[in-house]
């Protein structure tokens, strides 16, 4: 069982670049969300998706897009890199079950704008 | 969604229990509390969740008092491999989508 596939797991930009950041799940959630994390801080999140064709804002949406076109695909793209995009990113992904449920998350991208 | 604070970090010893409280003055009723672990260089990983009183399993314990204005983990005999990132995170996710807030953790540093 695969669970949460990021890919890649490291890229280089230059400033102004535009990438896809893929994030994949096998477990038929209907949940799944894109966090970054800074060097010693928590995770921040960035959009979220509560089914497929619905997506929504986190803390830090600012220079990013989602789209949610399956249950199974969740991807993140950086439109115009910039230096402060520089980040661990990691996407997650749980089951509608309130609460009660655990999330499963990626082994993450760290991603550096140069 | 209900703030969370924990200590910065810790240091422990191999073979000891380690004890990490978590204060949510403002947790709503239908919140539940759950904790994470992160390695460095890797995802959170779900460790323990709880609403009230005590739940264990085999990697730790929570206890939650009846006001549920804190919670402690509890991980019993550390290893070297416990030292990580741990995360009180505090909500009710279907009602916030998954808008799981995580805030700075505490760092636990388990000495040989």
């Amino acid at each position: 069982n695969a669970g949460v596939t990021q890919t890649p797991k490291f890229q280089v930009l230059k400033t102004g670049q535009s990438m896809t950041l893929q994030c994949a799940q096998d477990m038929n959630h209907e949940y799944m969300s894109w966090y970054r994390q800074d060097p010693g801080m928590g995770l921040r999140l960035i959009h979220y998706s509560v089914g497929a064709g619905i997506t929504d804002q986190g803390e830090v949406p600012n220079g990013y897009n989602v789209s949610r076109s399956t249950t199974e695909d969740f991807p993140l793209r950086l439109l115009s890199a910039a230096p402060s995009q520089t980040s661990v990113y990691f996407c997650a992904s749980r089951p509608p079950r309130g609460g009660r449920t655990e999330a499963f998350f990626g082994q993450g991208t760290r991603l550096t704008v140069v | 969604l209900a703030k969370t604070t924990q200590p910065i970090s810790m240091d422990s010893y191999e073979g000891q229990e380690v004890n990490i409280t978590c204060s949510h003055n403002n947790i709503a009723t239908n919140d539940y509390i759950t904790w994470y672990q992160q390695f460095p260089s890797q995802g959170p990983r779900f460790i323990i969740q709880g609403y009230k009183t005590k739940v264990t399993n085999e990697v730790a314990s929570l206890f939650i008092p009846a006001d549920r204005k804190s919670s402690t983990l509890s991980l019993p005999r550390v290893s070297l491999s416990d030292t990580a990132v741990y995360y009180c995170l505090v909500g009710d996710g279907k009602a916030a989508g998954n808008k799981l807030t995580f805030g700075g953790g505490t760092r636990v540093l388990v000495k040989p």
